[in-house]
C-alpha cells in the first residue's frame, strides 16, 4: 500500500498569505496524485488532478507541484472561504489511498 | 446539472447489513469508473471500493473484502454497495465518487453529499 504523508497537519496563516501544503509518497506515484479540499459538514471538492492540473472552476490561485514522491499544493493568496481541510490522494496503485489532511486555519 | 445522490444510510447493529445507493445524473454514467469512499466521524478519507465501466472490475480495500460488495446498473444509472458483517469500524458518511477523465479512471471529480451509517447496538 502507498502511504501518503501531508505536511504540516495544520498551517495557521491569515488571509492574504500563501499557503504551501506538502504530501509525500513511499513509493513513486508518478504524476497521479490529486488534491482535495473539504470544508466542514460537506463532501470534498477536487481542486488539481494529476498533479498539476486544476479541476474546473477552481481558482488560479491554487496550483499543484511535483511528480514522484513529492507533491505540493500552493494557495498563492488565502482567501476566507479557502480555510478548510486539504488531502492528497494516488491512483498509481491500489488501493488508492488519501493522506491524512491538512487543516488550513485562520491565524 | 451533474449529480450524485446518495441514499439508504442509517443506524445498525454490529454484525448487521444495510445496503446503500447512488443516483447519478446528468452525465454519461456508463462512460464512469464509480468509487465509494467513507469518513468516520473527526478522521480522514478512506477509500472503500470501485468497480469499472461494465461492473467485471472491482476494488476493495483489504478492510472490507469479502464483507462488502460494490455494483452498479447503467440501465439505471446507479452505484450500490453492499454492506454485511457490520462492525463498529464502518461507522462513517459514505461518499459516492465519481471518477473523472478520457478514461473514466481518474481523480474523484463529482462526489455525492454523503449518506451516515452508524453502527452501533
Amino acid at each position: 500500500e502507498i502511504v501518503l504523508t501531508q505536511s504540516p497537519a495544520t498551517l495557521s496563516l491569515s488571509p492574504g498569505e500563501r499557503a504551501t501544503l506538502s504530501c509525500r509518497a513511499s513509493q513513486s506515484v508518478g504524476s497521479l496524485l490529486a488534491w482535495y479540499q473539504q470544508k466542514p459538514g460537506q463532501a470534498p471538492r477536487l481542486l488539481i488532478f494529476d498533479a498539476s492540473n486544476r479541476a474546473t472552476g477552481i481558482p488560479a490561485r491554487f496550483s499543484g507541484s511535483g511528480s514522484g514522491t513529492d507533491f505540493t499544493l500552493t494557495i498563492s493568496s488565502l482567501e476566507p472561504e479557502d480555510f478548510a481541510v486539504y488531502y492528497c490522494q494516488q491512483r498509481s496503485k491500489w488501493p488508492l489511498t488519501f493522506g491524512g489532511g491538512t487543516k488550513v486555519e485562520v491565524k | 446539472e451533474v449529480q450524485l445522490v446518495e441514499s439508504g444510510g442509517g443506524l445498525v447493529q454490529p454484525g448487521g447489513s444495510l445496503g446503500l445507493s447512488c443516483a447519478a445524473s446528468g452525465f454519461t454514467f456508463s462512460s464512469h469508473c464509480m468509487s465509494w469512499v467513507r469518513q468516520a466521524p473527526g478522521k480522514g478519507l478512506e477509500w472503500v471500493a470501485s468497480i469499472g465501466q461494465d461492473g467485471s472490475e472491482k476494488h476493495y480495500v483489504d478492510s472490507v473484502k469479502g464483507r462488502f460488495t460494490i455494483s452498479r446498473d447503467n440501465a439505471k444509472n446507479s452505484l450500490y454497495l453492499q454492506m454485511d458483517s457490520l462492525t463498529a469500524e464502518d461507522t462513517a458518511v459514505y461518499y459516492c465518487a465519481r471518477r473523472g477523465g478520457a478514461t473514466g479512471w481518474g481523480a474523484f471529480d463529482i462526489w455525492g453529499q454523503g449518506t451516515m451509517v452508524p453502527v452501533s447496538s
